[in-house]
């Protein structure tokens, strides 16, 4: 059962444009929504994350935009650069103590 | 920042073998999980740790798997015997609390089943 869907599955953008990926979820006990981010070779590290109290987070050049009412969240990353090509994961969790990741996308950013 | 440290980096180990993942988490940490990822595919939670127990554990959870802490020291995640559909990166995490705070998440042990 896939309770946190991605998308897209890649996604390229020219230097400076805004990056957009798209999750949405099933489990309404959810309330805890990161974004990590996973360079090659290296862990999956923690970008930025929302709980349902806010519907918008931002941090620097990232933004997380919260829709509870239509279960889907994105991440939007500001004038890009091609330092943050990596693959980025969606993930929620809730009372289960765990965290369940989306599919991820692979951000590329050309110069 | 605080880092969770895997060891191997790499195993590669016949099937029907046993292998064991060590993981030292972040060392005030109290929550333990280990995932499994599959090249190019999502990370999918194989179970979480808390005060020396299980609390959780997914359907990947094989009753060939098994994870401890003895006496604090490395989280393992043994798998015996192995099968070739275990050939993936298994990631190591720790929090400090639930899942619900930062969880910090390893390299990686790139396990290959031959």
């Amino acid at each position: 059962q896939q309770q946190v869907r991605q998308s897209p599955q890649s996604l390229t953008v020219w230097e400076g444009e805004t990056a957009i990926l798209n999750c949405s979820y099933e489990d309404s006990t959810f309330d805890y929504f990161p974004w990590y981010h996973q360079f090659p070779g290296e862990s999956p590290a923690l970008l930025i994350a929302i709980r349902p109290v806010s519907n918008k987070k931002e941090d620097g050049r990232f933004t997380i935009f919260f829709n509870k009412r239509e279960k889907k969240f994105s991440l939007h990353i500001a004038d890009s650069q091609p330092g943050d090509s990596a693959t980025y994961f969606c993930a929620a969790s809730g009372g289960n103590e765990k965290i369940t990741f989306g599919a991820g996308t692979k951000l590329t950013i050309k110069p | 920042g605080p880092k969770v440290l895997q060891i191997p980096s790499h195993q590669i180990i016949d099937m029907g073998q046993m292998v064991t993942l060590n993981c030292d988490p972040v060392s005030n940490h109290l929550y333990f999980y280990w995932y499994k990822q599959i090249l190019g595919q999502q990370m999918e939670f194989l179970v979480n740790f808390y005060n020396g127990k299980v609390m959780e554990k997914s359907k990947l959870f094989k009753d060939q798997f098994s994870v401890e802490r003895p006496d604090g020291s490395y989280f393992t995640l043994k798998i015996q015997p192995t099968a070739l559909e275990d050939s993936a990166v298994y990631f190591c995490a720790s929090s400090l609390d639930t899942a619900n705070t930062e969880v910090f998440f390893g390299k990686g042990t790139r396990l290959t089943v031959v």
